[in-house]
């Protein structure tokens, strides 16, 4: 079935540090394959969208692109601010379109 | 107004004893959806409603129930619960259809089974 890996847990960063975040994922459709980031005491919220139409997404600073060869996607912000401090969930959109799998997420930590 | 909201957000409930958890959104989304998410772990989902049509995952069938009395309702019934029920359980809504990608997601409540 359809499946995402996140491997990284946490990533400590200062203002202005450039972020990155991989995922890496499995599906044998055309995939549409998503960023979401929970505050504290919120819930997740949609970031970005990448599909293989359009290959990249810009949101907030925030960019996000994929890799068919690798099957990988990446979420990347050139300049953190300490307000990015957040857990990002990579996600799928499953096969049928029926629900979304997550990743189990990057807690990000930027300290001023 | 896009809130999703969770009642309660912080549930303590005893081994044995029935756990029923309420969502509410006003966005007239058609679907809406339970997670299970526990530390270090994706969020799990659990079972969805499409309008009036419930979808339960096949590995969580027997452990969790729900209903949607209106569009805007949904709750989620533990009928005894265990240990391994305590956990972080989000709701979300979307306009439904097959672009399931925006999903509005509550705050979540936070169960603790004792």
């Amino acid at each position: 079935g359809d499946s995402v890996t996140q491997k990284q847990g946490q990533v400590t960063l200062s203002e202005d540090d450039f972020l990155f975040i991989n995922c890496t994922y499995s599906t044998t459709t055309y995939p549409t394959l998503l960023w979401y980031v929970q505050y504290l005491g919120q819930g997740p919220q949609l970031l970005l969208k990448v599909t293989t139409a359009n290959n990249k997404g810009i949101s907030r600073g925030f960019e996000a692109t994929y890799d068919k060869g690798t099957t990988s996607f990446h979420l990347q912000k050139a300049s953190v601010q300490e307000s990015d401090s957040a857990v990002y969930f990579c996600a799928l959109v499953e096969r049928g379109g029926r629900a979304l799998i997550f990743g189990t997420g990057t807690t990000v930590s930027v300290s001023p | 107004d896009t809130t999703v909201k969770q009642n309660p957000r912080y549930k303590l409930a005893r081994v044995g004893k029935p756990v029923n958890l309420i969502c509410s959104q006003t966005m007239n989304h058609d679907t809406m959806y339970w997670y299970q998410k526990k530390p270090n772990q994706a969020p799990k989902l659990l079972l969805f409603y499409y309008d009036k049509i419930l979808n339960r995952e096949a590995d969580t069938f027997e452990k969790f129930q729900s209903s949607r009395p209106n569009n805007s309702f949904c709750s989620l019934y533990i009928g005894s619960a265990g240990l391994e029920y305590s956990a972080m359980y989000l709701c979300a809504s979307s306009r439904g259809g097959l672009n399931q990608d925006t999903q509005y997601f509550g705050p979540g409540t936070r169960l603790l089974v004792l």
